[in-house]
């Protein structure tokens, strides 16, 4: 069965220092794997996707992911933290037979001053 | 505005109570999904409906049920409600084939008191 594992619960960077959240993926075919953030109180938003193609991925809002199949890994960075880059940040994988979205238990970014 | 349209954004009611959350997809999106999200917790899966039919179903209760309608939007029902049912109630919609993510609504706050 396909899963998402997220093994922090919490990442704290100092502003303009890189950051990166850590997702691993468990699935039985091709991967399709999708970041999305949630601010407070806010539903969630799409950040970037890996279909197929290039490994690095680039997004929304300065983030990329790099697809690293032999790993079963696609982590999220940013080069340069921002104080407003702070919020919960969730990876998900595609669940090809009925098309549903497999959810990581999210990663909170605190990103401080 | 990402296109879901969820309502009522808040709600605060008694417990023992009935209350029914409403969801408008994005414009030719099929496909619904309900996700409950408690205080700082990750994203529990209710159910899916596509084109009218149900879908999946993940860790609803019984006192939960869903429907979509012929106009693709969908309601969720919840009864008997406990102090525990309080939670963010998120909809999110996307369109068939696993190239999609999801788009999420702003979410309906429910408070049991």
């Amino acid at each position: 069965a396909q899963s998402v594992a997220q093994p922090e619960d919490q990442v704290n960077v100092a502003e303009g220092n890189p950051l990166t959240v850590k997702c691993t993926y468990s699935v039985s075919g091709n991967p399709y794997l999708f970041w999305y953030v949630q601010y407070p109180n806010r539903g969630l938003q799409f950040l970037l996707k890996y279909i197929t193609g290039d490994n690095l991925v680039k997004g929304s809002y300065g983030f990329e992911a790099e697809f690293n199949k032999s790993q079963t890994s696609f982590h999220l960075k940013k080069p340069s933290a921002l104080v407003s880059d702070s919020a919960l940040y969730f990876c998900a994988v595609r669940d090809g037979g009925n098309y549903q979205l497999i959810w990581g238990a999210g990663t909170k970014l605190i990103i401080k001053p | 505005d990402s296109g879901v349209t969820q309502t009522p954004k808040h709600l605060i009611t008694a417990t023992g109570q009935r209350v029914t959350l409403r969801c408008s997809p994005r414009s030719g999106d099929l496909s619904v999904y309900w996700y409950q999200q408690s205080l700082d917790q990750g994203l529990q899966f209710l159910i899916q409906y596509y084109n009218g039919e149900e879908r999946a179903k993940g860790n609803i209760l019984e006192r939960f049920s869903a429907q979509q309608f012929p106009d693709l939007h969908s309601e969720l029902n919840l009864s008997s409600l406990e102090l525990g049912d309080s939670a963010l109630y998120f909809c999110a919609s996307s369109g068939q084939g696993a190239y999609y993510g999801y788009t999420f609504g702003s979410g309906t706050r429910l408070t049991v008191v």
